[in-house]
């Protein structure tokens, strides 16, 4: 599976967009780029997924760059809820095993 | 709403003994993971299994065991418990394509080995 960076931490005013970037330079063809958040204390939920076209569901939007080597999760509007670690993942959805990365620790502010 | 239950959300328990973590998920998948998550090192994955009684290893297998007799129940299992496996473990479940919802995750069993 492709490895992902992403930045250790990031800030965001309640009621902002936060966006939540992720390389993945090395994707392949057949690998999805995957979201997932981790609250305190609690075990990690998925959130988004997709392969080539921006996805939104009633939780966030997923923009991939037309080259797919980076993506950016959007949370419109941004809640102290959302205060937690958001991991993204690449791989190919089928029986693999999962890699977590550090993720991102946002920080929603009032 | 589905479902990935862990038996304890806290447990302790002494070096030497045999402990068994108990996770059990609803939704009829095929797959069951478990990990450990420790400070600064991230999500760890222990054992996975894709079907009943098939067992594979993951990153870091030495001092546990796993179980799956049946679809729903998969185990994690330590043998002889020491103070190093002192962690939150994390179960979860997924289909074998895994194309709508990943992977889903249980609240976890924050052990501590005394």
């Amino acid at each position: 599976d492709a490895k992902t960076t992403q930045p250790t931490s990031m800030d965001c005013a309640e009621g902002r967009a936060a966006n939540l970037p992720c390389n993945h330079s090395t994707i392949s063809g057949n690998e999805y780029v995957y979201w997932y958040r981790q609250i305190h204390s609690q075990g990690p939920q998925y959130i988004i997924h997709g392969l080539k076209n921006n996805e939104t569901n009633e939780m966030a939007s997923l923009i991939i760059t037309e080259d797919r080597k980076s993506s950016t999760l959007i949370l419109p509007h941004a809640t102290l809820r959302d205060t937690a670690v958001y991991y993204c993942i690449v791989y190919t959805g089928t029986a693999s095993k999962l890699t977590f990365g550090t993720g991102t620790r946002l920080q929603v502010t009032l | 709403d589905v479902k990935v239950t862990q038996s304890s959300r806290y447990l302790v328990k002494r070096t030497g003994e045999k402990v068994f973590l108990e996770c059990v998920q609803d939704m009829d998948h095929e797959n069951m993971f478990w990990y450990r998550q420790d400070p600064g090192l991230g999500l760890r994955l222990i054992y996975f299994s894709y079907d009943v009684k098939m067992k594979e290893k993951g990153d870091i297998p030495e001092g546990y065991s796993v179980s799956r007799e049946k679809k729903e129940r998969f185990s994690l299992i330590l043998e002889s418990a020491s103070t190093n496996q002192t962690s939150m473990y994390l179960c979860a479940s997924s289909r074998i394509l895994q194309t709508n919802y990943g992977y889903t995750f249980g609240s976890g069993t924050r052990l501590t080995v005394v």
